[in-house]
């Protein structure tokens, strides 16, 4: 079985441009999370999905994230404008219905210059 | 909210030896707690889980013991492998919480051959 597939798996962009991060889940889990890492802040939950709808998008950092999820297999996450400082490994990870255990992407290496 | 700490965050140990690493957690309430391997440029992935109404869990050279009344849980690693050098997570979560994951920072164990 495929695990959670995110694209690209690299993304070097300048600062100012519009960068769209791509998740698709597990086939039949219905729960999705993006999550952020950096050496100085670890692992950060950005938003949560529960049946394509978001749950709890407190984690976003500011308005320029956005998150969607148009149907049970695709989410994006979105950048506009990017930042130096969202340089970051990006993960999208995914839950069963009714289950704990949350299964993690590749990740997204994110480099803003 | 609830917060994790993970100590060390780094751990060096020679093949044969085991290794453990200890997390505590903030809120009671919280009642699952998974440990993530992270190998460089790849995603976190679960290597072994507790809930809140169990104290030991084993498999095979990993084990993971949770004291509730303490609020802390601690993974343990017996007969270390070069193979086991990684970044190790735990993390905790509430079910009315969605089963939101709280990661602790993350310990860094280097196994030398």
């Amino acid at each position: 079985d495929a695990g959670v597939i995110q694209s690209p798996r690299h993304e070097v962009t300048e600062m100012g441009q519009e960068v769209t991060l791509r998740c698709k889940p597990i086939s039949g889990h219905n729960s999705l999370f993006w999550y952020r890492q950096t050496m100085m802040r670890g692992l950060e939950l950005l938003i949560y999905f529960n049946n394509n709808v978001p749950i709890d998008d407190s984690g976003m950092p500011e308005d320029r994230f956005s998150a969607k999820m148009p149907n049970a297999s695709f989410s994006t996450l979105k950048i506009q404008p990017s930042e130096p400082r969202d340089s970051a490994v990006y993960f999208c990870a995914s839950r069963g219905r009714g289950k704990e255990t949350q299964y993690f992407g590749p990740g997204t290496r994110l480099l803003v210059l | 909210g609830e917060n994790v700490e993970q100590h060390p965050s780094t751990l060096s140990v020679q093949e044969g030896d085991s290794a453990v690493i200890k997390c505590t957690y903030s809120d009671s309430a919280s009642n699952y707690f998974p440990w993530y391997k992270q190998e460089l440029g790849k995603g976190p992935q679960l290597i072994i889980d507790i809930r809140s109404n169990v104290g030991e869990k084993k498999d095979q050279r990993i084990a993971v013991t949770l004291n509730k009344t303490a609020k802390h849980f601690s993974l343990h690693i017996t007969e270390t492998q070069p193979e086991d050098s990684a970044v190790y997570f735990c993390a905790a979560s509430l079910n009315n919480a969605g089963n939101m994951l709280t990661f602790g920072g993350g310990t860094r164990l280097m196994v030398k051959p």
